[in-house]
């Protein structure tokens, strides 16, 4: 069974960082692209950024540019998200989503996790 | 970028109506759109990608069609567990995948 679970979140000043972490297990997780999806409370869902099975692609929403960074470390079957310069509307629920198709980038997402929450506030 | 219009927002219906809910894409994206069911305080499930391709495990009463700038997610016969929000998405064009805004269905 296709397991991801998010860690990291929590609450941050203004300005500092944070640094997300996704484990995936019960799939090959070097042969799918991963993206991080975001939820503002009681909002709907914001696409954040994604990264292809061999980390060839990687791509971020405009608001988040300069600021995020996406990687993966596939042996250790791992997804991250770098956030810098942290700012009150990042504040949000952030989910990892596994696309469904293997060696595909840019597709739908068949798994998720449960989110971490990061709220940004002094 | 993209932007993508739910309508309606907000639908309130009854246990065993037909509902249809729509999306609708600022250009073209070709049959590129997935719908997703979101719950309180539960991660989204894909249930419908390439406009029309039930999600393995997804109820036969959920069904999808349309292209290029307009997509439908009709559910037949509402049952109590469908009550949720439904959101749908681009894929497979340009960054960002960006969403619907979401349609929140509601019990009337």
């Amino acid at each position: 069974e296709v397991h991801l679970e998010e860690s990291g979140g929590g609450l941050v000043q203004p300005g500092r960082s944070l640094r997300l972490s996704c484990v995936g297990s019960g799939f090959a997780f070097d042969d799918y692209a991963m993206h991080w999806v975001r939820q503002a409370p009681g909002k709907g869902l914001e696409w954040v950024s994604g990264i292809s099975w061999e980390s060839g692609t990687i791509a971020y929403v405009d608001s988040v540019k300069g600021r995020f960074t996406i990687s993966r470390d596939n042996a250790k079957n791992s997804l991250y998200l770098q956030m810098n310069s942290l700012r009150p509307e990042d504040t949000a629920f952030y989910y990892c989503a596994k696309e469904a198709g293997q060696y595909t980038y840019g597709f739908d997402y068949d798994s998720w996790g449960q989110g971490t929450l990061v709220t940004v506030s002094s | 970028d993209i932007h993508l219009t739910q309508s309606p927002s907000f639908l309130s219906a009854s246990v065993g109506d037909r509902v249809t809910i729509t999306c609708r894409a600022s250009q073209g994206i070709s049959h590129y759109l997935a719908w997703y069911q979101q719950k309180p305080g539960r991660a989204p499930k894909l249930l419908i990608y390439a406009a029309s391709t039930l999600h393995s495990g997804v109820p036969s009463r959920f069904s999808g069609s349309g292209s290029g700038t307009e997509f439908t997610l009709t559910i037949t016969s509402l049952q109590p567990e469908d009550f949720a929000t439904y959101y749908c998405q681009q894929v497979n064009n340009d960054p960002p995948y960006t969403f619907g805004q979401g349609t929140k269905l509601e019990i009337k």
